[in-house]
């Protein structure tokens, strides 16, 4: 079946502009994950869904950074003014959820590699 | 807080060679154990798992043993070939309810020489 999918795959923008980045989960996962992939800081968390509600939000950054998540499904990652320092790849993972109990397994998007000039 | 500690690399091997990647962890209470895979030009792929002490999780020739006393799980593999060359990365999940945020290592590259 279809995996996880991202779009778009690659972004370049200038900094100070707004980008969207989006995730659509594999069908019937209900927990949703967005992760950050930079060299500098290796693999970090950000964001948290359950269905369409975000219990943990512990990850983003800055207030710059937002997402959400609708009917369930499709997420979108938003980072507004960006900067320099938010070039990395995004990643997103769809799972199971409660269902899946503590062995729920998540799986994981190609990410999107945002580069802000 | 969850941390995970996995070797620098780069690892360089010649194929057939014997495969260790060290990963420890700090965490309370009874974390699930992962390695995940990162293939060049590739998403990241749960390679294995162990969600408790003493737990060996397999999976295309590699192994790593869940270790309480030690907090580690270490990843390896007898014979490994030029088609593992890829970023392996160690990973934990301590829930919270339903929460299975993964806490990764920095991840350690492979490189398998014919």
């Amino acid at each position: 079946g279809a995996g996880v999918s991202q779009s778009p795959s690659n972004k370049v923008t200038e900094k100070g502009k707004d980008v969207e980045l989006r995730c659509d989960p594999i069908s019937g996962h209900t927990a949703l994950y967005w992760y950050r992939q930079s060299l500098g800081q290796g693999l970090e968390f950000l964001i948290y869904f359950q269905g369409n509600s975000a219990p943990d939000k512990s990850g983003l950054p800055s207030d710059r950074f937002s997402a959400e998540r609708t009917g369930g499904s499709v997420s979108t990652l938003t980072i507004q003014r960006t900067q320099q320092e938010d070039s990395a790849v995004y990643l997103c993972a769809s799972s199971l959820g409660p269902s899946g109990g503590s062995t729920d397994t998540q799986y994981f998007g190609p990410g999107t590699r945002l580069t802000v000039l | 807080g969850n941390s995970v500690t996995q070797m620098e690399g780069p690892v360089t091997l010649s194929e057939e060679a014997f495969l260790t990647i060290n990963c420890t962890y700090t965490a309370t209470g009874y974390p699930s154990l992962f390695w995940y895979v990162q293939y060049p030009g590739e998403g990241l792929q749960l390679l294995l798992k162990a969600t408790k002490a003493d737990d060996k999780g397999s999976n295309k020739g590699f192994e790593a043993t869940y270790r309480k006393e030690t907090t580690s799980f270490h990843l390896e593999k007898g014979s490994v070939q030029v088609s593992d060359s890829a970023v392996y990365f160690c990973a934990l999940t301590r829930g919270g309810g339903s929460n299975y945020k993964l806490t990764f290592g920095k991840g350690t590259l492979l490189t398998v020489n014919p």
